[in-house]
């Protein structure tokens, strides 16, 4: 298996729902990470876990929270969004420490908050 | 820190033609260098990287790039392009003295015309 696989591939909600984007892989890649892409511009990091441990928040707002409960999966839990948060998300793995690797993205989340 | 150009938003080439998407970076060691694609309301696809040795990568779909050291370029080509190459591709570059993340290019997005 060479995928990360992403859920939902669409997600509409509104301003106070609480919803949840998972991730999972099962390459044994022991670094994860979440990016948020507006279109037609780079994604932009938004967290890294390694070894299930969170090791870089790039100053998210907490209405974002990550989790990572095992070594195959992340989860993106989201809580009273707004319209500007709507976005790509995208998750990707990769071996930790393994620069010279380049990371697998899933094929994202279409996310829509109205 | 690290950074990525990409001095063309937008390249038009002929299907058939021969294609180039520039890329030049900055960064205080020695890079590891890498390019994706995404396609229309997908996630990332790995391209090619270099990491050391010859300086010509070859990677999927017929690309190629050249990493040129001395001006601090890394440009994505193919010989004969294909309407199915129009996409967004992404140059990135990881610091070899800093590990883990990627810093993306702002993305060109390329359209060959029949």
């Amino acid at each position: 298996d060479t995928e990360v696989t992403q859920t939902p591939k669409h997600l509409v909600m509104g301003m106070t729902n609480k919803k949840s984007l998972k991730c999972e892989q099962h390459m044994g890649h022991r670094a994860m990470y979440w990016y948020k892409q507006k279109a037609k511009k780079p994604p932009e990091l938004m967290f890294v876990y390694s070894y299930e441990k969170l090791s870089i928040n790039e100053s998210v707002p907490s209405r974002f929270s990550p989790e990572c409960p095992n070594s195959s999966l992340l989860n993106l839990h989201l809580h009273a969004l707004q319209p500007e948060d709507s976005a790509l998300y995208l998750c990707a793995s990769s071996p930790p420490r393994g620069e010279n690797y380049g990371y697998t993205f899933g094929s994202g989340t279409r996310l829509t908050v109205v | 820190a690290q950074s990525v150009a990409q001095p063309e938003d937008q390249v038009n080439v002929a299907e058939g033609n021969p294609l180039t998407v520039k890329c030049t970076y900055s960064v205080s060691g020695n890079p590891y260098l890498f390019w994706y694609v995404q396609y229309p309301n997908r996630g990332l696809q790995f391209l090619l990287k270099y990491i050391t040795g010859d300086n010509l990568v070859k990677g999927s779909y017929g690309f190629e790039a050249e990493f040129n050291k001395s001006q601090t370029s890394f440009h994505l080509k193919k010989p004969s392009a294909l309407v199915s190459d129009s996409a967004l591709y992404f140059c990135a570059v990881r610091d070899r003295s800093n590990g883990q993340n990627f810093v993306f290019g702002p993305g060109t997005r390329l359209s060959v015309l029949p």
